[in-house]
């Protein structure tokens, strides 16, 4: 069964501080990962997106991703955050073969102080 | 295109009550699924289906059915709605499993 661990609940940090976003699955096949964002009182958006090849990747609003195999990783990054970064930041796994079930993590919530 | 269309967007029902939430996508997308997103739980998957007249169960099937009878149409049916099902919903669709989610703007509902 696929499953997916976001580390940190709430991670506060200054305006233009860098900041990680850390996130852990769990899949006994090859997995689709992906970062969505979700802005008060909507749904969620597509920040980018991992299928294969390169391990480094580029999504909206300069926010960035590397997938690592070896543990099981796919953490989120920026290296300058604003005030309208503030938001939850959900990540999620899809598997390939017969089980295409979309499963998330229970979200971190990033907020950015002035 | 409107996307990914829920309705309604807000409903209070009464313990014991029945509805049925509406998920339309005019993407030609073949997956749907049903989420319930609470605080501190993230988004539990309900149920899903890969196509036209299929189903599947996700985390959190109990108290819900579904029905996908048209491509573009995906249904939640509460039979008999408990407090617990308290909560915002939120219908997504896709393509394939490696494409984009596809989210519509949630129904919060509410039972007393």
């Amino acid at each position: 069964a696929q499953s997916v661990t976001q580390l940190d609940s709430q991670v506060p940090v200054f305006e233009e501080a860098p900041v990680e976003l850390r996130c852990n699955y769990s899949s006994s096949v090859s997995v689709y990962l992906f970062w969505y964002v979700q802005y008060p009182n909507q749904g969620l958006q597509l920040l980018l997106k991992y299928l294969s090849g390169s391990t480094l990747v580029k999504g909206i609003n300069g926010f960035e991703a590397e997938f690592n195999k070896s543990q099981t990783s796919f953490h989120l990054r920026k290296p300058s955050v604003h005030i309208s970064d503030t938001a939850e930041y959900f990540c999620a796994v899809n598997s390939g073969g017969s089980n295409y079930k979309l499963t998330f993590g229970k979200g971190t919530l990033l907020t950015v102080n002035p | 295109n409107a996307g990914v269309t829920q309705t309604p967007k807000f409903r209070v029902l009464k313990t014991g009550q029945s509805m049925t939430l509406l998920c339309a996508q005019d993407m030609n997308h073949e997956y749907m699924y049903w989420y319930r997103q609470d605080p501190g739980m993230g988004l539990r998957l309900i149920h899903y289906s890969v196509g036209e007249g299929t189903t599947a169960k996700g985390e959190v099937p109990d108290g819900y059915n579904v029905s996908r009878l048209k491509k573009q149409n995906f249904l939640l049916g509460l039979e008999s709605a408990a407090p617990s099902q308290t909560s915002v919903y939120f219908c997504a669709s896709s393509y394939d499993p490696s494409g984009e989610a596809f989210f519509g703007q949630g129904t919060r509902l509410t039972v007393v």
